[in-house]
């Protein structure tokens, strides 16, 4: 059974940092890695998607990687800024279903 | 629309009340699954659909729960005799095949 785990749950950085979120799975056998961001009171917005036979993609400021032999999975976020602030989920996307991470909290400060 | 619309946005229910959710996914995508999540975690998957077959209900908590999706588009998810317990988020999300997933905005239920 897939295991998804985050670290750190919560961060606070000053605006203009650099900053890297981790996601760790348990089975290798990751079907695709999705990074999304949740704001409070609203839906997942997909930010990012990894294939499985894909090492990172970016887009933007955000650039996801992914290592399936040492199970991670890193989201960077370059030049933060307070728009950045949202709660982060790592999901193995299996065939038949997403498994989440429990998330990171994100606060960038001005 | 072009992007996964649920509704309502917010539910009250009476502990003991019947409740629907609907689902209306983007259109054209074959896959579409329901999750639960409670206040501070991250979403629980409840069931999946590929077209009109529920292929994994696994999810489901109890028989209370039950969803469908008759025509392999709009999905309802469906509560019974509520309690305050099923009090979270019920997330919707669609997708073309097995691959990027798209969320609603989410359904609140409160159970009081």
């Amino acid at each position: 059974k897939q295991e998804v785990t985050q670290i750190p749950a919560a961060l606070s950085v000053p605006e203009g940092e650099n900053l890297v979120l981790n996601c760790s799975f348990t089975d290798s056998a990751i079907y695709n890695l999705q990074w999304f961001r949740q704001d409070p009171g609203k839906g997942l917005t997909s930010l990012l998607l990894i294939q499985s036979s894909q090492r990172e993609q970016t887009s933007g400021r955000l650039n996801a990687s992914l290592d399936k032999s040492s199970g991670r999975s890193t989201l960077y976020i370059a030049a933060s800024q307070p728009g950045d602030s949202a709660t982060y989920l790592c999901a193995d996307t299996g065939f038949q279903k997403l498994v989440f991470g429990t998330g990171t909290r994100l606060l960038v400060s001005p | 629309g072009a992007g996964v619309s649920q509704s309502p946005r917010y539910k009250v229910a009476k502990r003991g009340q019947d409740v629907a959710l609907r689902c209306d996914p983007i259109s054209g995508h074959v896959s579409l699954f329901w999750y639960q999540q409670a206040l501070g975690q991250g979403p629980e998957f409840l069931t999946y659909f590929q077209n009109e077959a529920q292929l994994d209900k696994s999810g489901l908590p109890s028989d209370r729960f039950f969803a469908e999706r008759p025509e392999g588009s709009v999905s309802t998810l469906k509560i019974q005799r509520t309690q305050q317990e099923d009090s979270a988020v019920y997330l919707c999300a669609s997708s073309p095949s097995a691959s990027e997933a798209f969320f609603g905005q989410g359904t609140r239920l409160t159970v009081v």
